[in-house]
């Protein structure tokens, strides 16, 4: 079975600094997905960056890049030059292999509260 | 264009009563997916449509809920004899095509459920 683990509560960020928000996870699976997702207040759930564990290039996309380790089983999410509106709920989910249909089960993490001060 | 759209936004009901959630998904989605998120938590895989069939419904927690897409587009969550315990956000999803883990799925802003 798939694990994630998120182990920052909570996380403060000066306006414009880079932050580090950390996942690891659990699978026996050799092929697999990870995802990034962003949830503001408004409960919205936005796909934020995805990393294949294949990719041998970790993942980038605008501001967000993903710090794939998998001998670690680390896929931690980086936002560079942060801004106000970052503040929200980011989550870490694991995509096991496709079989035969079976596709729906994104597994995710209990998150992580990211603040960024003005 | 439009995104995933949940009605309704905030649903309160008695325990014991029946409930239906409806989802629109994005335009020419074919795969459509129901989440649960309670406070403090990440959303909890429920059921996974592929058109019109259901192609994983091992998430629903009981035979209390049920979830239909009859004509492969719009998809209505169905909880039976509510009880306190499945006060929770109901978050639908959708994706271009399903069947593959590098295929995005697109949240909608969810419907807030809470049984009194």
């Amino acid at each position: 079975a798939q694990k994630i683990t998120q182990t920052q509560p909570g996380m403060f960020v000066q306006e414009k600094e880079a932050v580090t928000l950390d996942c690891t996870y659990d699978t026996s699976d050799q092929s697999y997905g990870l995802f990034w997702y962003k949830q503001p207040s408004s409960g919205e759930m936005i796909f934020l960056i995805y990393q294949g564990s294949y990719d041998e290039q970790n993942a980038t996309e605008g501001r967000y890049s993903l710090n794939f380790q998998k001998a670690r089983k680390s896929a931690n999410l980086v936002i560079s030059a942060s801004q106000l509106g970052d503040s929200a709920m980011y989550f870490c989910a694991i995509h096991p292999p496709y079989y035969g249909g079976s596709q729906g089960n994104l597994i995710f993490g209990k998150g992580t509260k990211l603040s960024v001060k003005p | 264009g439009a995104g995933v759209s949940q009605t309704p936004s905030n649903k309160v009901t008695e325990k014991g009563k029946y409930v239906e959630l409806r989802c629109d998904p994005i335009s020419g989605h074919t795969a459509l997916y129901w989440y649960r998120q309670s406070l403090g938590q990440g959303p909890e895989f429920l059921i996974y449509f592929q058109g019109t069939g259901a192609a994983d419904d091992s998430g629903l927690p009981n035979d209390r809920f049920f979830a239909v897409r009859p004509e492969g587009s719009v998809s209505t969550l169905k909880i039976q004899r509510t009880e306190r315990g499945d006060s929770a956000v109901y978050l639908c999803a959708s994706s271009l095509t399903g069947g593959s883990y590098n295929s995005p799925l697109h949240f909608g802003n969810g419907t807030r459920l809470t049984v009194t």
